[in-house]
């Protein structure tokens, strides 16, 4: 059964300090890892698709990175806006669905 | 295109009561996913479709969850008899065959009393 574990369940940061969030997973074969952001009352929105262990996304202040274990989003120098809970799931190989972690809630402090 | 459409957003209903959700999916894709998403156990994947036909229902909790997709522009998740446990918020995503990820909706809160 896949699994997705993210580490911490909660980080507050002042603006502008950098920091990581952890996504562990287990997959019987990785099609594609998923960052996803959520804002409180909405769904979540899609982030970045990572697909093979070396791979990087970058978007703005956001970077995703994957190695076969796991994967790191690295936030640097943190605005308010950046405040949300971010997802992380997995898609296996010959499936469509994803399995998502119970995710990170950030919270960047003025 | 207006992406994926909810409704209601907000329900409340009492016990025994049947409830239904509603879900327009993003026009040409193929597949539909329902999920549940409560504060201890994160989002859950309740149903999926692949044009129409559902494909994997193994996330439903009990018989009491039922859902239907009739076309490829509509979509529903009923409970019949709403419990105080069902009290979460229900999304509905989109999306096409392959690893894209998804489109998800604005989702339906709802709170059974």
């Amino acid at each position: 059964e896949d699994q997705v574990t993210q580490s911490p369940e909660a980080l507050r940061l002042q603006e502008g300090e950098s920091s990581s969030l952890n996504c562990s997973y287990t997959v019987s074969g990785l099609r594609g890892l998923f960052w996803y952001r959520q804002d409180p009352g909405k769904g979540p929105e899609f982030l970045f698709t990572l697909y093979s262990a070396g791979e990087e996304k970058e978007k703005e202040r956001l970077k995703a990175t994957l190695t076969k274990k796991e994967s790191f989003l690295h936030i640097t120098a943190p605005k308010p806006e950046d405040s949300a809970t971010y997802l992380c799931a997995v898609q296996a190989v010959g499936n469509e669905k994803l399995t998502f972690g119970t995710g990170t809630r950030l919270t960047i402090i003025p | 295109d207006a992406g994926v459409i909810q409704s209601p957003r907000h329900e409340v209903t009492e016990m025994g009561q049947e409830v239904t959700l509603r879900c327009k999916p993003i026009s040409g894709h193929d597949y539909l996913f329902w999920y549940r998403q409560t504060m201890m156990r994160g989002l859950e994947l309740l149903i999926y479709f692949n044009n129409n036909v559902p494909i994997d229902d193994s996330g439903m909790p009990e018989d009491r969850f039922s859902a239907k997709m009739p076309n490829a522009s509509f979509s529903t998740l009923k409970i019949q008899p709403s419990e105080p446990r069902d009290s979460a918020v229900y999304f509905c995503a989109s999306s096409l065959q392959g690893p894209y990820g998804y489109t998800f909706g604005s989702g339906t809160r709802l709170t059974v009393v």
